[in-house]
């Protein structure tokens, strides 16, 4: 039972356009969600969060948008970089536990 | 400030035998997760110790142990191996329990023939 869902497993983009990579829960007691990016041979690297009292949140190129009435969540890349090029895992936390939910992760080519 | 390191980076070992992973999380963190990762199921979380006390186990058996030493270091052991073992092992530290954010190791890959 995924609790975190990633629906597209891959996403090819354009140079300068916009990426978005998507994610759907189905606990209602998430309240923290978290985006990843991983390169290859590395691990994770931690990008954005969104606390569920907001909607929005933007650091730089990365924007994060909750909807939490459809459990839906949104990552966009503006513009997208050929080295964005990594896969991108959604994570949820439910209130009070330290544990992250991933969902299996969305794979994204950006094409120079 | 020198990163998680992972130890040993790539592993092969035979179904039955058993195999210790090693986590240095960075200097001053004092909980450590431990995560499998593998192509169907993403990753999956397996433990967090904090204070050398497990803290959380994700659902897996309980041939998937661990520990956490007073200097804040990690080892997982996986004993009587299976095929399905075979999977990117990740390591994640943070300062306290509940931090923002979690910094994750490179991984150890292990493969079970």
């Amino acid at each position: 039972d995924q609790q975190v869902k990633q629906n597209s497993p891959s996403l090819s983009v354009q140079e300068g356009r916009i990426s978005i990579l998507n994610c759907d829960y189905t606990n209602s007691m998430f309240d923290y969600f978290l985006w990843y990016k991983k390169y290859p041979a590395e691990g994770p690297t931690f990008l954005i969060s969104i606390s569920s009292i907001k909607d929005k949140n933007e650091d730089g190129r990365f924007t994060v948008f909750l909807n939490k009435s459809a459990k839906h969540l949104s990552l966009h890349i503006v513009p997208s970089q050929p080295g964005d090029s990594a896969v991108y895992f959604c994570a949820a936390r439910a209130g009070g536990s330290y544990i992250p939910t991933f969902g299996r992760g969305t794979s994204l080519i950006v094409h120079p | 400030k020198a990163g998680v390191t992972q130890t040993p980076r790539y592993l092969i070992k035979t179904r039955g035998q058993q195999v210790t992973l090693s986590c240095s999380p960075i200097s001053g963190h004092r909980s450590v997760s431990w995560y499998q990762q593998t192509p169907g199921q993403g990753l999956q979380f397996l433990f967090e110790y904090f204070s050398e006390t497990q803290r959380n186990k994700g659902n897996f058996p309980g041939r998937f142990s661990g520990r956490q030493f007073s200097n804040s270091r990690s080892e997982m052991n996986v004993s009587t191996l299976e095929l399905g073992d075979s999977a990117l092992y990740l390591c994640a530290s943070s300062p306290q329990r509940g931090g923002e954010t979690q910094y994750f190791g490179p991984g150890t890959r292990l493969l079970v023939l």
